[in-house]
């Protein structure tokens, strides 16, 4: 079992929709959440980054963090043809020595959004 | 800004073949780190380093060899390309700091026939 689990999709919606994307971990000591976006054809960036549980807004995105049920969602409202990208959670825990700084990708959620 | 520069951004190689990937970043970080993505398997984490001459074994090493000469550069190397080496090959920087993101360049897609 994977220590970070993400659905790939696809995920197809018409733009305006609400975009919900889910990760599930199992390792207690993560405590940094990320969210990236990649684009076709290029790097991830990042989008969005969390700490412990709560939720945190940034425009049309929502990330929230249930550590207690070791589940991490991302929320697009109003979604636009221009969000249409790969979507991968990671996280990170307090390491230690050579794994400072490493961190746990899930494998992306691929999602569409259709004019 | 924030820049990885990967050399190549497509590379065909034959089986066999030695294969030298590389990698600078432009931001004095301390950690690089090499992944390859495939459909279905999102990225996989093959090497990282955390410091120059130094690395460490990631998911999938096995195939695979680095070098950390300088802090700026990071390289992979495939001893001996397989098939199954063919994929999109990602490097990443980050601050080693346990918050902090990874800056990816744009990746090379590596065919090898």
């Amino acid at each position: 079992q994977k220590e970070v689990e993400q659905d790939p999709g696809p995920l197809s919606v018409p733009e305006g929709a609400i975009v919900s994307l889910n990760c599930t971990y199992s390792n207690s000591a993560f405590q940094y959440f990320m969210w990236y976006r990649q684009y076709s054809r290029k790097g991830p960036e990042l989008l969005m980054y969390t700490y412990s549980s709560g939720n945190k807004e940034d425009g049309r995105f929502t990330a929230q963090v249930d550590k207690s049920s070791k589940y991490i969602s991302l929320f697009i409202r109003d979604s636009q043809p221009s969000d249409s990208a790969t979507y991968l959670c990671a996280m990170s825990d307090m390491g230690r020595g050579s794994t400072l700084g490493r961190l746990y990708f899930g494998r992306g959620t691929q999602l569409t959004v259709w004019p | 800004d924030v820049k990885v520069t990967q050399s190549s951004r497509y590379l065909v190689k034959r089986t066999g073949e030695k294969v030298f990937l590389e990698c600078v970043q432009d931001m004095d970080h301390e950690n690089m780190f090499w992944y390859r993505q495939d459909p279905g398997l999102g990225l996989r984490l093959i090497y990282f380093s955390y410091d120059v001459k130094m690395k460490e074994k990631g998911d999938i090493p096995e195939g695979y060899s680095v070098s950390r000469e300088k802090k700026e550069r990071f390289s992979l190397i495939l001893e001996s390309a397989s098939t199954n080496q063919t994929s999109m090959y990602l490097c990443a920087s980050s601050l080693r700091s346990y918050n902090s993101p990874l800056h990816f360049g744009n990746g090379t897609r590596l065919t090898v026939t």
